[in-house]
C-alpha cells in the first residue's frame, strides 16, 4: 500500500521556469491538499480539492495552480517560478467517505518535494 | 484567525526521561487535534488524533490530552528513546470549513541523547 506518493522529490529551477508536482494517492480519498513548509512558519495550505474536478484556494495560493482531473491525482503547477517559492511541498489526502467509522479526519502525507528556485 | 503555538521550540533530554510537549490554540471551535512526527527530510506521520469530544488518546508510550476550553493539548512521551528524536507537530482541524483543513504549529524539535 503506497499511500501518498509525490514526484519529483527534488527539483532545481531557474526564475521564470515552469514545473508541475504530481501527487497520487491509492486510498480512494475524496480530499487532497497541497501544503508548503518553510522554516519558522509551519505548514501553510496552498490549494485543496474536495473531489474529482474541484479545486479551491487555501491560505497562500498566489503563483500556483492546481488540477484534479482524476480522483487519485492532484497536480500543483508553478507557471513562472520565483525564489520565494523555494520550499518543501507536501501533498496530503483524507476523507474516505461517509461509511460509519471511516471518516476520522486523519490526514495522510506524502514524503515531500524539495524545490529550489535560483 | 486560528493560531497554533508549540512550546518549547526545541528540547534536549537524556534517554529514559519522561517528557511533555505543549500545544496551544486560540479558537476552541475545533473538530479534532492531531499530533504528527516529522523526521528530517521526510513527510509527516500521524501519531494521535483526538476528536473534540475526547479528552485523551494513547498509543504505546505516547499519550495526548486535549482541554478544548483552555485551548491546550499535551503530548506525553514516556521513557524516551533516541529513536524518538524528531520534530513533533500539532495541528487543529477547524469546524465549519466544509473540508478538513488543518492549522499547524511550528513544531517542537526533540533530541533524545543516549
Amino acid at each position: 500500500n503506497a499511500g501518498v506518493t509525490q514526484t519529483p522529490k527534488f527539483r532545481v529551477l531557474k526564475t521564470g521556469q515552469s514545473m508541475t508536482l504530481l501527487c497520487a494517492q491509492d486510498m480512494n480519498h475524496e480530499y487532497m491538499y497541497w501544503y508548503r513548509q518553510d522554516p519558522g512558519m509551519g505548514l501553510r495550505l496552498i490549494h485543496y480539492s474536495v473531489g474529482e474536478g474541484t479545486t479551491a484556494k487555501g491560505e497562500v495560493p498566489d503563483g500556483y495552480n492546481v488540477s484534479r482531473l482524476k480522483k487519485q491525482n492532484f497536480l500543483l503547477g508553478l507557471e513562472s517560478a520565483a525564489p520565494s517559492q523555494t520550499s518543501v511541498y507536501f501533498c496530503a489526502s483524507s476523507y474516505p467517505g461517509d461509511s460509519p467509522g471511516a471518516n476520522t479526519g486523519e490526514l495522510f502525507f506524502g514524503e515531500g518535494s524539495r524545490l529550489t528556485v535560483l | 484567525k486560528q493560531e497554533v503555538t508549540q512550546i518549547p521550540a526545541a528540547l534536549s533530554v537524556p534517554e529514559g526521561e519522561n517528557l511533555v510537549l505543549n500545544c496551544s490554540f486560540t479558537d476552541s471551535a475545533i473538530y479534532n487535534l492531531q499530533w504528527f512526527r516529522q523526521d528530517p527530510g521526510k513527510g509527516l506521520t500521524s501519531l494521535l488524533l483526538i476528536q473534540s469530544s475526547q479528552r485523551e488518546q494513547t498509543s504505546g508510550r505516547l499519550n495526548a490530552s486535549l482541554d478544548k476550553s483552555s485551548g491546550r493539548s499535551t503530548l506525553y512521551i514516556a521513557a524516551s528513546q533516541p529513536g524518538d528524536s524528531a520534530t513533533y507537530l500539532c495541528a487543529v482541524q477547524e469546524m465549519n470549513t466544509g473540508f478538513q483543513k488543518l492549522v499547524f504549529g511550528t513544531g517542537t524539535r526533540l533530541l533524545v541523547s543516549p
